[in-house]
């Protein structure tokens, strides 16, 4: 079995500080890692996703996220936060071999204060 | 180049009535997925289509929901008899899915309310 879990329903970070929206999961064998974006009243939008290879991926509106193997963590990031990246943020998980559907977090609503 | 589209965008029906959800994906994408979310559950896979075929329905909550593909552009959510706790809101996504790694594609979604 996959899951994933979102420690934190919510995030408060200042304007123009870095911000962190941790992500754990557990998937047998390889991941594929998955960040998603949901505006108010709107679709899951992609934002960025770890397949193999460097551990640092970095995705749209300046958003990175990092690959830790040995803690099994996706954890993202960004260096400043806008006002407007206030959200709510969705980890997924897809295993390599295993189901072939997406396992969605449940999810940590991030809020900017200016 | 749209998006996936879904139709309605909102849908309020009395218990004990049929709903239809429609959902036209991105062409070109050969995978096809339903999700539905709600406070309590969050977001959760009702069922998958490859090449308009149902690989994964496990998620599908019960006989009252049904999902059909008949081609590539074209997917539906049925919901007969409907109920109040059905109220939620439903998503189809669409992915290229050449491999895992890909990515989906979220539609708008079609929020349901079932007095």
């Amino acid at each position: 079995a996959q899951s994933v879990a979102q420690p934190e329903d919510q995030v408060n970070v200042a304007e123009g500080n870095p911000l962190t929206v941790k992500c754990t999961y557990s998937v047998s064998g390889n991941p594929y890692l998955f960040w998603y974006v949901q505006y108010p009243n709107r679709g899951l939008q992609f934002l960025l996703k770890y397949i193999t290879g460097d551990n640092l991926v970095k995705g749209s509106y300046g958003f990175e996220a990092e690959f830790n193997k040995s803690q099994t963590s996706f954890h993202l990031k960004k260096p400043s936060a806008l006002v407007s990246d206030s959200a709510l943020y969705f980890c997924a998980v897809r295993s390599v071999t295993g189901r072939r559907a997406l396992t969605f977090g449940s999810g940590t609503r991030l809020q900017v204060q200016p | 180049d749209a998006g996936v589209i879904q139709s309605p965008r909102h849908e309020v029906t009395e218990m004990g009535q049929e709903v239809t959800l429609r959902c036209k994906p991105i062409s070109g994408h050969n995978s096809l997925f339903w999700y539905r979310q709600t406070m309590m559950r969050g977001l959760e896979l009702l069922i998958y289509f490859n090449n308009n075929v149902p690989i994964d329905d496990s998620g599908m909550p019960e006989d009252r929901f049904s999902a059909k593909m008949p081609n590539a552009s074209f997917s539906t959510l049925k919901i007969q008899p409907s109920e109040p706790r059905d109220s939620a809101v439903y998503f189809c996504a669409s992915s290229l899915d050449r491999d895992r790694g890909s990515e989906q594609y979220f539609g708008p979604g079609t929020r349901l309310t079932v007095t």
